[in-house]
């Protein structure tokens, strides 16, 4: 069966540092990958997606992610991080058939001056 | 402007009672979903159709019912079967297909006393 697994449930980082939130995903075939962001009371916005082709995709707000299937990870990442990305991030993996996505737990990020 | 709205943003109700929440998009999207989540537990499907007239049960649908009678409107009725209703509900739409990313709604906190 599918899963995505985010195995950090909380992660602390300084204002200005790098991030990289992790995210490990079972699934049979060739994956569709997304990553959300939900601020505190707020619906999910999507964040980037991974379909095919350059396993190091760009989204918005700054943030990346890559695609390394030999671990099965498509790990999040940004260089520098500001405070309003205090939020909870959730990757998902989408199946190429059928309708239905599988949300990992999330990881709560915190930001501190 | 193009999006999904949910209503309304906080509901209460007293145990026993069955409350419908709404789900509206104008996104042109054939699929919509709803999700239930609560701390720590990541999104969970409860149900999710994919075209007018027809929709499946996700993981958690016992104690949930559905409709589907416009494209537009997927209405969520949280009865009074359902053990432990209290809880935060996230309506989502995607074009047709796994590989489409899902948008969300602003989401209902549903608080049963």
């Amino acid at each position: 069966a599918q899963s995505v697994t985010q195995p950090d449930i909380h992660i602390t980082v300084s204002e200005g540092a790098s991030l990289e939130l992790r995210c490990n995903y079972s699934y049979g075939a060739t994956p569709y990958l997304f990553w959300y962001v939900q601020s505190p009371g707020q619906g999910l916005q999507l964040l980037l997606k991974y379909f095919s082709g350059d396993t190091l995709v760009q989204g918005i707000k700054g943030f990346e992610a890559e695609f390394k299937r030999s671990q099965s990870s498509f790990n999040l990442r940004k260089p520098s991080v500001h405070w309003s990305d205090a939020a909870e991030y959730f990757c998902a993996v989408g199946e190429n058939t059928g309708n239905q996505f599988y949300f990992g737990t999330g990881t709560s990020l915190t930001v501190i001056p | 402007d193009g999006g999904i709205t949910q209503s309304p943003k906080y509901l209460f109700r007293k145990e026993g009672q069955n409350v419908t929440l709404s789900c509206e998009q104008n996104l042109n999207h054939d699929a919509m979903y709803w999700y239930r989540q609560d701390p720590g537990q990541g999104l969970r499907l409860i149900y999710y159709s994919q075209i007018v007239n027809d929709f499946q049960k996700g993981d958690i649908a016992e104690g949930y019912s559905v409709s589907r009678e416009k494209k537009e409107s997927f209405p969520l009725t949280v009865t009074s079967a359902q053990k432990n209703p209290t809880a935060f509900y996230l309506c989502a739409s995607s074009r047709a297909g796994g590989s489409y990313e899902q948008y969300f709604g602003p989401g209902t906190r549903l608080t049963v006393t």
